[in-house]
């Protein structure tokens, strides 16, 4: 079990540009989400996978962001023309998914500074 | 909505003390409460989680408590360590979120003064 890992750990972009994330969940774990958190703030919801099906999206995600799963393996995110209030730590989290174990794993996160 | 309150914001403690950090819901139909640490600019780790038939769970220096009917969980540290100095979130998973999605309060930043 070597975790969640989080790529790139930070990420200087300027306005406009793309940028994409990745995640790496814990092998055998279908369950895979992303949140948002700005400083200050508990992290958000932003979208959920099982397998490589995205399931569910809060409406914190806007057009320009896209998320995938291909192979229900690692899973991407990706923001599209950056805005300033992108800004903030992306954190990735897998779980079991079984009946009674809910228990969500974090990675270390990316942080997305936009100039 | 579920809505995750946590009192206080900040606390600061001299090292040795024990003490309490409170966390309250607005909706208690929760599958599980978890308790997790955050270190500045790092990501989180998992302290404890409280399943929705549990009232509480231990770890070492740690407890947790949760009462669904009234909406709140404490976590409570003894004898508390300079190390223990993080931000701690609480969080659960509703009944009202399909995915099991997890809500979070904003946080206690606590400060153990040596």
């Amino acid at each position: 079990d070597t975790g969640v890992s989080q790529d790139p750990r930070h990420k200087i972009t300027k306005r406009g540009q793309n940028v994409t994330f990745r995640c790496d969940p814990i092998s055998e774990h279908n369950r895979l989400y992303w949140y948002r958190q700005t400083l200050g703030q508990g992290p958000e919801f932003l979208t959920y996978f099982q397998n490589e099906a995205q399931l569910e999206k809060s409406r914190l995600l806007s057009d320009r962001f896209s998320a995938e799963r291909p192979k229900g393996s690692f899973s991407t995110l990706e923001i599209q023309r950056t805005e300033q209030g992108d800004s903030a730590m992306y954190l990735c989290a897998s779980s079991r998914g079984r009946t009674i174990d809910y228990e969500q794993y974090f990675g270390p996160g990316t942080r997305l500074t936009v100039t | 909505k579920q809505e995750v309150t946590q009192i206080p914001a900040a606390l600061s403690v001299p090292e040795g003390e024990n003490l309490v950090l409170n966390c309250s819901f607005t909706d208690s139909a929760i599958y599980n409460l978890q308790w997790f640490r955050q270190d500045p600019g790092k990501g989180l780790t998992s302290l404890l989680l409280i399943q929705s038939s549990q009232r509480e769970q231990t770890s070492g220096r740690l407890n947790a408590s949760l009462d669904k009917s009234s909406g709140r969980s404490t976590l409570y540290i003894a004898a508390s360590q300079p190390g223990d100095s993080a931000t701690y979130l609480c969080a659960n998973q509703y009944s009202g979120a399909g995915s099991y999605q997890l809500t979070f309060g904003k946080g206690t930043k606590l400060s153990v003064i040596p």
